[in-house]
């Protein structure tokens, strides 16, 4: 069964900083990968995804992610944050051969600091 | 706006007492599912329906249970709330399985 981690469960960084938030998971084969952002008692909202193709992906609110195979990794990452962007961040795989089922990591919580 | 809704945002419940969780979406998907989320933790699968044909996750407690009757609703009965089922409740909807999912804001479950 496939498997994230996200091993950084608290970021706080700088207002205009840059941000990275690591993602790996486990999984025989490239699963589908997704970012989502949950903003204290709100749903999920999708950052950015990965299927196929072009291993960077670009997202909304000026985030992307790079998809690594040979770390099994698909970190996000952001060149400057505002103060908005804090909030819980999920990084999800979703097996092509195992029904397509989304796993969450754990989630990050990042912090902003003005 | 295309989107997935909740009712209630909030849902105050006594122990042992029947509460029913409501999701509607107007976006067409064939695919629903309802999460469950405990503070500071992962969303966690309950079940989904594709289409009609409803999945259990294996872990699911039987007291949870699902409706849908139609494509755009689908219902979480929690027959007996426990104080452990306090949590967000989050309901899901993708077109086909494996494409992005679109959440509702989610149902903050209280149980006294």
């Amino acid at each position: 069964a496939q498997s994230v981690t996200q091993p950084d469960i608290h970021i706080t960084v700088s207002e205009g900083a840059s941000l990275e938030l690591r993602c790996n998971y486990s999984y025989g084969a490239t699963p589908y990968l997704f970012w989502y952002v949950q903003s204290p008692g709100q749903g999920l909202q999708l950052l950015l995804k990965y299927f196929s193709g072009d291993t960077l992906v670009q997202g909304i609110k000026g985030f992307e992610a790079e998809f690594k195979r040979s770390q099994s990794s698909f970190n996000l990452r952001k060149p400057s944050v505002h103060w908005s962007d804090a909030a819980e961040y999920f990084c999800a795989v979703a097996a092509p051969n195992a029904g397509n089922m989304l796993t969450f990591g754990g989630g990050t919580r990042l912090m902003v600091k003005p | 706006d295309a989107m997935v809704i909740q009712n209630p945002r909030y849902q105050v419940t006594q122990f042992g007492k029947p509460v029913t969780l409501s999701c509607s979406q107007t976006l067409n998907h064939n695919v629903m599912y309802w999460y469950q989320q405990k503070s500071s933790q992962a969303p966690k699968l309950l079940f989904h329906y594709y289409d009609k044909d409803f999945n259990n996750e294996a872990d699911t407690p039987d007291n949870f249970q699902s409706r849908r009757p139609n494509t755009s609703f689908c219902f979480l009965d929690i027959r007996s709330p426990g104080l452990g089922d306090a949590a967000m409740y989050l309901c899901a909807t993708s077109k086909n399985q494996g494409n992005e999912q679109f959440f509702g804001p989610g149902t903050r479950l209280t149980v006294l």
